[in-house]
């Protein structure tokens, strides 16, 4: 089983909607969770940090961590096609700064 | 401000062939990655170097060698490619592995082993 589990989707929504993307995983010694965006061909750009529990937001984006679940989702409000991309969840322990273990991604389709 | 580059873009080899991939960052940071990316299994770690003169070994660095040239580079070499090798792989970087580093990626050099 791996550690961090993640839909791969695809995923294909009309422009406006509310997406959810979600990711789960085992290791009870995450606490920091990230979120990076990757456009086709192009390498990973962070889009959210997030530290524990609890739900942060920026602009149409939000972030939300349930760590007595092993649950974390990224909320995309307004959905634009530009939003199309592939997005990655990553995390990691307190004690591995340099380690991130990542989900495999979920694609995105956000059609005009 | 170029941030993290990586050359070459894209390369075929032959399987028993050699090559080096090359990374550089601007930002003055002192750690510096390895992954790889496959369909369906995410980024995985191969190396990584926390400072110049030091590099450790991360998930799956079995095929690979690296060279921390100088703060800037870093470079990962294949000395017997393999099929298994064909992947996408990014080079990124950080600023000094604190808990709240982020790691900044190269645009990927997409690598075919034949």
């Amino acid at each position: 089983q791996k550690e961090v589990e993640q839909d791969p989707g695809p995923l294909s929504v009309p422009e406006g909607a509310i997406v959810s993307l979600n990711c789960t995983y085992s290791n009870s010694a995450f606490q920091y969770f990230m979120w990076y965006r990757q456009y086709s061909r192009k390498g990973p750009e962070l889009l959210m940090y997030t530290y524990s529990s609890g739900n942060k937001e920026d602009g149409r984006f939000t972030a939300q961590v349930d760590k007595s679940s092993k649950y974390i989702s990224l909320f995309i409000r307004d959905s634009q096609p530009s939003d199309s991309a592939t997005y990655l969840c990553a995390m990691r322990s307190s004690g591995s700064a340099r380690q991130l273990t990542f989900g495999s991604g979920t694609q995105l389709t956000v059609l005009p | 401000n170029a941030g993290v580059t990586q050359t070459p873009k894209f390369q075929v080899l032959k399987t028993g062939q050699s090559m080096t991939l090359q990374c550089a960052q601007d930002m003055n940071h002192n750690s510096m990655y390895w992954y790889r990316q496959d369909p369906g299994m995410g980024l995985r770690l191969i190396y990584y170097s926390a400072s110049e003169g030091t590099t450790d070994k991360g998930e799956v660095p079995n095929g690979y060698n690296v060279s921390r040239l100088n703060k800037r580079e870093f470079s990962l070499r294949l000395e017997s490619a393999a099929p298994s090798q064909t992947s996408v792989y990014f080079c990124a970087s950080s600023t000094d592995g604190s808990q709240r580093e982020t790691q900044y990626f190269g645009p990927g050099t997409r690598l075919l082993v034949l």
